[in-house]
């Protein structure tokens, strides 16, 4: 049963152009939500989280909408820019439920085109 | 330490030995976190420690993977018995725990990538 779903396994994008991202979620509990970009070889790095209490968070080029209603929320990223080529996945956890405990999406590999 | 270090980054074994994998977090965190990675997945959760307690261990695929946390800081995870099928990129990550409220960031370490034979 996957409850964190990136149904776009890879995506391709022009340079200076928007990406957006996106991920679905099962769990009505899930209130907390983190973004990772990986590169090969190297571990997940954060780039930005969203909090079920909001609906958009912003930190530079890289915008996370929350749609809880539609249980939905999409990574935006503006500009895109080549360096941003990585696999990139989402996380959720159900915190006000006591756990910490983060599932991870499958990924989507992201391409930006120069 | 800085960052969160794991050791090895690869290793290479066979069928039916026995494998430890080492992670040391960042100081002072108290969450402790083992995610596998197969190729063309996302990151599966195996289980995560607050302090030297296993918090969630649901995700420990059967009774040949263990982990402990003996100090409250490196951790260890087991895994006996191995076979083809562990085969992956186990990550461990550490983070600071906010309460429900504040920020909980995961620092994911470079991996240990297992190979069995």
């Amino acid at each position: 049963d996957q409850q964190v779903k990136q149904n776009s396994p890879s995506l391709s994008v022009q340079e200076g152009r928007i990406s957006i991202l996106n991920c679905d979620y099962t769990n009505s509990m899930f209130d907390y939500f983190l973004w990772y970009k990986k590169y090969p070889a190297e571990g997940p790095t954060f780039l930005i989280s969203i909090s079920s209490i909001k609906d958009k968070n912003e930190d530079g080029r890289f915008t996370v909408f929350l749609n809880k209603s539609a249980k939905h929320l999409s990574l935006h990223i503006v500009p895109s820019q080549p360096g941003d080529s990585a696999v990139y996945f989402c996380a959720a956890s159900a915190r006000t439920s006591g756990t910490y405990k983060y599932i991870f999406g499958t990924g989507t590999r992201l391409k930006v085109l120069a | 330490g800085a960052g969160v270090s794991q050791t090895p980054s690869n290793k290479v074994t066979e069928k039916g030995k026995y494998v430890e994998l080492r992670c040391d977090p960042i100081s002072g965190h108290t969450a402790l976190y083992w995610y596998r990675q197969s190729l063309g997945q996302g990151p599966e959760f195996l289980i995560y420690f607050q302090g030297t307690g296993a918090a969630d261990d649901s995700g420990l695929p059967n009774d040949r993977f263990f982990a402990v946390r003996p100090e409250g800081s490196v951790s260890t995870l087991k895994i006996q018995r191995t076979e083809r099928g562990d085969s992956a990129v186990y990550l461990c990550a550490s983070s600071q725990i906010a309460g429900p409220s504040g920020a909980n960031v995961l620092t994911f370490g470079a991996g240990s990538r297992l190979t069995v034979l």
